[in-house]
């Protein structure tokens, strides 16, 4: 089955600065890729997808970018303010009505 | 429109006692997966219903856990005889009908405490 691995566990920048959060997933079928921001005590809640038929999305301050060949994905957080505090899951599915296998959470902490 | 609601938020039991979890989707999905997360944890897959039929349960315990979606109401996730090892928080995500997407949407998720 699907694995997915999540680095770092903690990452901690200065305001302003940029995150970079990396992930690797096993199954070469899988050919959807979601991040999700979890607020302590809430639900994730979906900030960003990508397909397998794209390398790179940009919304505002967010980008992903996806790499098939290595299974690599990334997530970049540019000009961070303190409202991006909170843990970043990355996840794979094959689409289509399949579960979405996480990763196991990166907690971001954005320093004054 | 209403996102996905899951109820209660807060479940406490004892060893031995029963928990259901309760959750709605969001208006016009019929499709709803259960997540368990542990304490500094991912999420990890449990169960995916459609209305009326279990789709996939690899993420199901075998045994004192299940799931059902009804033709009317919301799904239920119950723990029978629970242990301390079941306190968890149980989050519910849906999707839209024959979505090409996958896109899931979460509910605020029920956090369980077995004593």
């Amino acid at each position: 089955g699907e694995n997915v691995e999540q680095h770092p566990s903690t990452l901690s920048v200065q305001e302003g600065d940029s995150a970079v959060i990396k992930c690797t997933y096993s199954d070469s079928a899988s050919n959807y890729f979601p991040w999700y921001k979890q607020e302590l005590g809430k639900g994730p809640q979906l900030i960003i997808d990508i397909r397998s038929n794209v390398g790179e999305k940009k919304d505002q301050r967010i980008a992903v970018t996806l790499n098939k060949t290595a299974k690599h994905f990334s997530l970049h957080i540019t000009e961070t303010q303190p409202e991006d505090s909170a843990v970043y899951f990355c996840a794979a599915s094959r689409g289509r009505d399949d579960k979405i296998i996480f990763g196991k959470g990166t907690r971001l902490h954005i320093l004054p | 429109n209403a996102g996905v609601m899951q109820n209660p938020r807060h479940l406490v039991r004892r060893r031995g006692q029963e928990a259901r979890l309760r959750c709605s989707p969001m208006k016009g999905h019929s499709h709803v997966y259960w997540y368990r997360q542990l304490p500094e944890e991912g999420l990890k897959f449990m169960v995916y219903l459609q209305k009326e039929n279990i789709i996939d349960e690899s993420g199901m315990p075998k045994e004192r856990f299940s799931a059902e979606f009804p033709k009317e109401g919301p799904s239920i996730l119950r723990i029978q005889q629970v242990v301390r090892g079941d306190s968890a928080a149980y989050f519910c995500a849906s999707s839209l009908t024959s979505t090409r997407n996958n896109e899931q949407f979460f509910g605020p998720g029920t956090r369980l405490t077995v004593l």
